[in-house]
């Protein structure tokens, strides 16, 4: 099993609050990415950074800011939540010599 | 064109059945390849890598083509708990990003009693 965790699990709040959401990995990785996935829908890099402050962002445009002040921590930060933010958000690491990806469990957020 | 293509799917199947998934990629330059298996509602998960010279694990056996950039994954024997959305997964390399990875879009596969 991976040692990448996320929290929380689920979150329904209401539009215009500011949100981080949490994501550490146990592991020593390097590198970490955030990807956003809509229901039935494929994985869309969002964020990813290759080492501590180092941040980029991903395939996909998003609202969405990240910091990375600890190897082994990767938190996610939306300043005013919309509902077109309503998704489920995955955090995943890798190793210095690998391209394989761990996943956590990811977020699913609902913006009312 | 999408980076990597999958089968459209959904394939069910019945139990026992032998199903394949096909999977292409646009980048030549692509060097690792993977299939990831996500159940529904739960993070994808590594199912197994693929090597040039094909490799099996179990019932699943994954093949590559270099030549045509094309991935597949065979199950024999399906089981209900191979019901899933299987991921087809290269990484693409690009300036400065060298190790991301491109996830297709998955073939969703159940496997009926």
């Amino acid at each position: 099993e991976a040692d990448i965790y996320q929290t929380p699990r689920y979150l329904v709040i209401g539009t215009g609050k500011k949100i981080t959401l949490e994501c550490s990995q146990t592991m020593g990785h390097d590198k970490m990415y955030w990807y956003q996935q809509d229901p039935g829908m494929e994985l869309h890099l969002i964020h990813y950074s290759y080492g501590v402050n180092s941040t980029e962002k991903g395939d996909l445009s998003s609202e969405s800011t990240v910091s990375r002040i600890r190897t082994e921590h990767f938190p996610l930060t939306l300043e005013s939540a919309r509902p077109s933010h309503t998704s489920q958000y995955l955090c995943a690491s890798s190793g210095r010599l690998a391209y394989e990806q761990f996943f956590g469990p990811g977020t699913r957020l609902t913006v009312l | 064109r999408k980076e990597v293509e999958q089968d459209p799917g959904p394939f069910n199947v019945p139990e026992g059945a032998t199903v394949a998934f096909n999977c292409t990629y646009s980048n030549s330059a692509s060097q690792s390849f993977f299939w990831y298996r996500q159940d529904c509602r739960k993070e994808p998960k590594l199912l197994m890598s693929v090597y040039s010279s094909g490799n099996e694990d179990g019932r699943f056996t994954a093949q590559l083509n270099r030549a045509s950039q094309y991935i597949s994954l065979l199950i024999r024997d399906s089981k209900l708990s191979d019901s899933a959305t299987y991921l087809c997964v290269v990484n693409m390399p690009t300036s400065g990003s060298a190790r991301q990875l491109t996830f297709g879009s998955g073939t969703q596969l159940t496997v009926l009693p």
